[in-house]
């Protein structure tokens, strides 16, 4: 099955640098790729997503960049603010229609926003 | 609108109790899916619902782990004869896949404790 990992599992910014975290997927058949921020005590909300036929994707700080032949695919917040601060976790999923679109998670990174 | 929901948020068992875990999707999502995320770890995949039909089970751990959504709403995630590796938080996500859209949207989890 689909196997993703995520790095780094930490990372501590100055408000106003940029973060990049980094994620690969094993599966060359998934093409659906979400990005999830959980704080504390929620539920993952999504931020953006990208799907295979879409090289880069972006939301004012936030932008998404996808290399399907190297199977990675990674996120970048740029201007960090402190309510930034939360767990990222990337996913992967093949949009089977059958079998609905299940999503393989990464291990998460923790981010954390110094003011 | 309201987010999809869950009962109750927080539950503690002794080891080999039973407990049921419920959720509420957002109304009229056809797509309705659990989750298990380990403390510190990334949600991992446990079932999918199509309406009323489970069409993957592949997640689950054990026979001790059962889910129904008997008329394609609500959904219940049974686990019987809890142990302490059942620890975690138990999320359920729903989407509107008949839009084409593949966002799952997460409910809060339910934060299941096995002494």
């Amino acid at each position: 099955g689909e196997n993703v990992e995520q790095h780094p599992s930490t990372l501590s910014v100055q408000e106003g640098d940029s973060a990049v975290i980094k994620c690969t997927y094993s599966d060359s058949a998934s093409n659906y790729f979400p990005w999830y921020k959980q704080e504390l005590g929620k539920g993952p909300q999504l931020i953006i997503d990208i799907r295979s036929n879409v090289g880069e994707k972006k939301d004012q700080r936030i932008a998404v960049t996808l290399n399907k032949t190297a199977k990675h695919f990674s996120l970048h917040i740029t201007e960090t603010q402190p309510e930034d601060s939360a767990v990222y976790f990337c996913a992967a999923s093949i949009g089977i229609k059958a079998a609905g679109n299940k999503l393989t998670f990464g291990g998460g990174t923790r981010v954390l926003v110094k003011p | 609108g309201a987010g999809v929901s869950q009962s109750p948020r927080y539950k503690v068992a002794k080891r080999g109790q039973d407990v049921a875990l419920r959720c509420d999707p957002i109304s009229g999502h056809v797509s309705l899916f659990w989750y298990q995320q380990a403390l510190g770890q990334g949600p991992e995949f446990l079932t999918y619902f199509q309406n009323e039909a489970q069409l993957d089970k592949s997640g689950l751990p054990s026979d001790r782990f059962f889910a129904e959504r008997p008329e394609g709403s609500v959904s219940t995630l049974k686990i019987q004869r809890t142990q302490q590796e059942d620890s975690a938080v138990y999320l359920c996500a729903s989407s509107d896949r008949l839009a084409g859209n593949n966002e799952q949207f997460f409910g809060p989890g339910t934060r299941l404790t096995v002494l």
